[in-house]
């Protein structure tokens, strides 16, 4: 159980194009959804929290109107990379708890890699 | 403040030998704490997890690890590593609400 999809697994786009990932809980309903980006060789940082009906809490330095986030659904967050550059080229992951415990663990969606040139 | 530290950034290990990955943690209160791996270009799969009682659990994989409150420390720990188990692995530390601290993983690379 608690399985996680993300889509696309990989994008290219074009420099000022927008990009859209899809984060899909499958089995279970999340109310909250987290996403985080990955540079090479580094550890997951949280870019902003997405929350069932509500706007995104975003963490200090990322851009909201960039990285646009809608929760939309308990089953579904989408990320919009808007007006992409190359700097945004990394890998991108959901993830969200399994159940509303405390201690319950994530549960990571396999990420999307946004080349952007 | 809470944070997580993997020391090792890099560990090669020969096919079949055995494997500790170091975790430490800071956590003002009992800390919920888990271990993820990564292979190259996925998300990140839990192979265990511990919130209570026995402080040694078992994942998959054959991995175990040991959580030892009095070093702040939780373990990640194979007897013998297979080809497959190359791959990144994260420790992270979890409280309450959606705070989840993730260490700067340690790369495993198993030679034949």
């Amino acid at each position: 159980g608690a399985v996680v999809s993300q889509h696309p697994s990989r994008v290219i786009c074009k420099s000022g194009t927008s990009v859209k990932i899809e984060c899909r809980s499958l089995d279970f309903q999340a109310t909250t959804m987290f996403w985080y980006r990955q540079f090479p060789k580094q550890s997951l940082m949280l870019m902003a929290t997405s929350n069932e009906g509500s706007k995104a809490t975003y963490e200090q330095g990322v851009e909201k109107d960039k990285f646009l986030i809608n929760h939309a659904s308990l089953t579904l967050s989408t990320l919009t990379v808007t007006s992409a550059h190359p700097e945004d080229s990394s890998f991108y992951i959901c993830s969200a708890r399994g159940d509303i415990s405390y201690n319950s663990p994530l549960h990571f969606g396999n990420g999307t890699r946004l080349t952007v040139t | 403040a809470q944070s997580v530290t993997q020391p090792d950034i890099h560990i090669t290990v020969s096919e079949g030998a055995s494997l500790e990955l170091r975790c430490n943690y800071s956590y003002g209160a009992t800390p919920y704490l888990f271990w993820y791996v990564q292979s190259p270009g996925q998300g990140l799969q839990l192979l265990l997890k511990y919130f209570s009682g026995d402080t040694l659990v078992q994942g998959i994989k054959g991995f175990e690890a040991e959580f030892k409150r009095s070093q702040s420390s939780f373990n990640l720990r194979k007897p013998s590593v297979h080809w497959s188990d190359a791959a990144e692995y994260f420790c992270a530390v979890g409280g309450t609400g959606n705070q989840f601290y993730f260490g700067t993983g340690t790369s495993l690379t198993v030679i034949p």
